[in-house]
């Protein structure tokens, strides 16, 4: 099993929808979690830490669920500009394969 | 300021080739990350530097591969008798703090071909 495991996807939506993405952990004892984005053929790029109690950063709100060992990231109201490679990350270095999103108009 | 670079951004070289990858993290930052990155997949984690000393090198998938930090900046990633497989895009990320404690700002990457 992988360390660190994401649907691939790719996920396609409308402008304006809300999409979810899971990510799912095999070490129980990992600490730290993140979300990256990252645009073709360039670097990731951080959007936001996940912390346990759950955040939000405008439109994107990250949850952890330690019990069931996954992370999710919700984005609201989806702009053309979302439209990325979106990397789960634990422990700072270990990143699943990511999951891309394409916003249609 | 400067974020992280990488030179070359490019390398095309041939299987059985020695090539060596620099990176210049953000400075002052105290961490250095070794990634790489092939098509549709995430970013393999490779090495880990906390100053000088590599404080994880699990990632390294064999002995071919190497990389050194001998003053606590500049890094360069060493790779001998380079194999088809082994081209990929090799990314460089530092952050101020130890792992876990700060974020990583990542390098545009070296795209690595082997022929």
């Amino acid at each position: 099993r992988k360390e660190v495991e994401q649907d691939p996807g790719p996920f396609n939506v409308p402008e304006g929808a809300t999409v979810a993405f899971n990510c799912t952990y095999s070490n129980s004892a990992s600490q730290s979690f993140f979300w990256y984005r990252q645009d073709c053929r360039k670097e990731p790029k951080l959007l936001m830490s996940v912390y346990s109690s759950g955040n939000e950063d405008g439109r994107f709100t990250a949850q952890l669920n330690r019990a069931s060992q996954y992370i999710s990231l919700l984005i609201r109201d989806s702009k053309l500009s979302d439209s990325a490679t979106y990397l789960c990350a634990v422990n700072d270095m270990r990143f699943g394969a990511g999951t891309r999103l394409t916003v249609k108009p | 300021g400067a974020g992280v670079s990488q030179t070359p951004s490019n390398k095309v070289t041939e299987k059985g080739k020695y090539v060596e990858l620099r990176c210049d993290p953000i400075s002052g930052h105290t961490a250095l990350y070794w990634y790489r990155q092939s098509l549709g997949q995430g970013p393999e984690f490779l090495i880990y530097f906390q100053g000088t000393g590599a404080a994880d090198d699990s990632g390294l998938p064999n002995d071919r591969f190497f990389a050194v930090r001998p003053e606590g900046s500049v890094s360069t990633l060493k790779i001998q008798r380079t194999e088809r497989g082994d081209s990929a895009v090799y990314l460089c990320a530092s952050s101020a703090s130890p792992a876990g404690e700060d974020t990583q700002y990542f390098g545009p990457g070296t795209r690595l071909t082997v022929l």
